[in-house]
Order: C-alpha cells, then structure tokens, then sequence
C-alpha cells in the first residue's frame, strides 16, 4: 500500500466547513504536513504538526492527529471559494528532511 | 522576493534530447529536492541534497542526474529524454530553525514528443 493516502475529492458548500482526511503507515513520522497547490502553481506549506502533537489551531485551519491511528486531517473552516485547490499531506520521519507526498484531495468549492 | 526560483516554466523536447532544469533558492536553506508530479500520482522525489556538495537518489530517479552547485543552486539534467519524462517537475528547498519553511517553485512542464 502506499505510505500517505488521501482521498482524490471533497466538494462542499461555500460557507461549511472542510475536512479533508489523510493516513500514513510510517509510525516513527516526526512531522506531518498540509500543502495547498492552486492551479498552475508550486505547493505552499500551509501547516505542519509535530508528532508529539494532538492539534494544531492556524486562523481557519485545524489540524488533528490521532497518532494511534495514523491519522491527520485538515478542517477548514468557513470554507471560500478561493480554497478551492489540491491539498497534499505529507509526512516525514526520523529527521530526514525528506517529505513523502500523498495524491493529493482536489477540494471543489460551490456556491 | 525569498523563495524558489526555476526555469524555465516550459519546455518540449523530441525523444533523445538533453537539457538542464535550472532551480535557486535565496533563502540559504541546506536541502533541496526536485520532484516530479503526474495526474493522479502526487508528487515523487527524483533527487534530493541534503547539503550543499552532496545528492543522493529519491523514489524515481532513472533518467536523471543532478548537481548541487553550490548552497543556492540545484540542477536537474536528463541526459536523453523519453516520452515517459512528460511531466511537470517541482523544485523545494526546506529549512529547518524555530519553524520550519518549505517553498516550492512554481514547476516546469516538459512535454517529450
């Protein structure tokens, strides 16, 4: 299986909230991440959580980590169309500096 | 403006030719990495360098070399390209102190006809 997965699509209401959801397999990550890729664009870091990390609180962004089982997510609240855009976990383990990406979740914003 | 500069934005090449994808970063972070991004495969590490005189090989690395010039430039070459090297190519640099930042270029397209 792969090592972060993600499902490929969310679509929801301007105005709701966003969850998007990720899993890895590597239980010695020490960071995980968030990055947003808008169309045509390079990846911007969003947010991180260091492992020792339950929750992360960035303006409209939470990040939660069940470290048990392997889980992150990402919850955007009031979400906008210009959140429109694939979000990519990533984690990284042992220091090594090296981040390995999921698919990406494509988050399509409708009126 | 800091971040991560790489060029060229676009690029076709014909089946056996070379070229140099050229990245700079101007924030004196010590890893840097390129990575390659296809529909519905994330992204896949080709090389990285942790420091400046070293590179070591990613997930996908066949049909690639790399050079670390110095702490501010990293080179990806492909000696002779394939249809298969179609894609869009990404180059990162990450930093770690208080917090730790990471920034992308805004990727090559290279079509390989």
């Amino acid at each position: 299986g792969e090592d972060v997965e993600q499902s490929l699509f969310l679509s929801v209401r301007e105005g709701d909230s966003s969850v998007i959801n990720c899993t890895y397999t590597d239980s010695s990550s020490t960071y995980l991440y968030w990055y947003k890729q808008e169309p045509g664009a390079g990846l911007q870091l969003l947010t991180y959580i260091f492992s020792n990390m339950d929750m992360k609180q960035d303006q409209r962004l939470t990040v939660l980590l069940n470290k048990k089982d392997k889980h992150l997510s990402l919850r955007i609240a009031d979400t906008q169309t210009g959140d429109s855009a694939i979000y990519f976990c990533a984690e990284e383990s042992g220091g090594s500096y090296i981040p390995t990406f999921g698919r990406g979740t494509s988050l399509i914003v409708h009126p | 403006n800091a971040g991560v500069t790489q060029t060229p934005k676009f690029q076709v090449l014909k089946t056996g030719q070379s070229m140099t994808l050229q990245c700079a970063q101007d924030m004196n972070h010590n890893s840097m990495y390129w990575y390659r991004q296809d529909p519905g495969m994330g992204l896949r590490l080709i090389y990285y360098s942790a420091s400046e005189g070293t590179t070591d090989k990613g997930e996908v690395p066949n049909g690639y070399n790399v050079s670390r010039l110095n702490k501010r430039e990293f080179s990806l070459r492909l000696e002779s390209a394939a249809p298969s090297q179609t894609s869009v190519y990404f180059c990162a640099s990450i930093g770690v102190s208080m917090n730790t930042e990471a920034f992308f270029g805004q990727g090559t397209r290279l079509t390989v006809v």
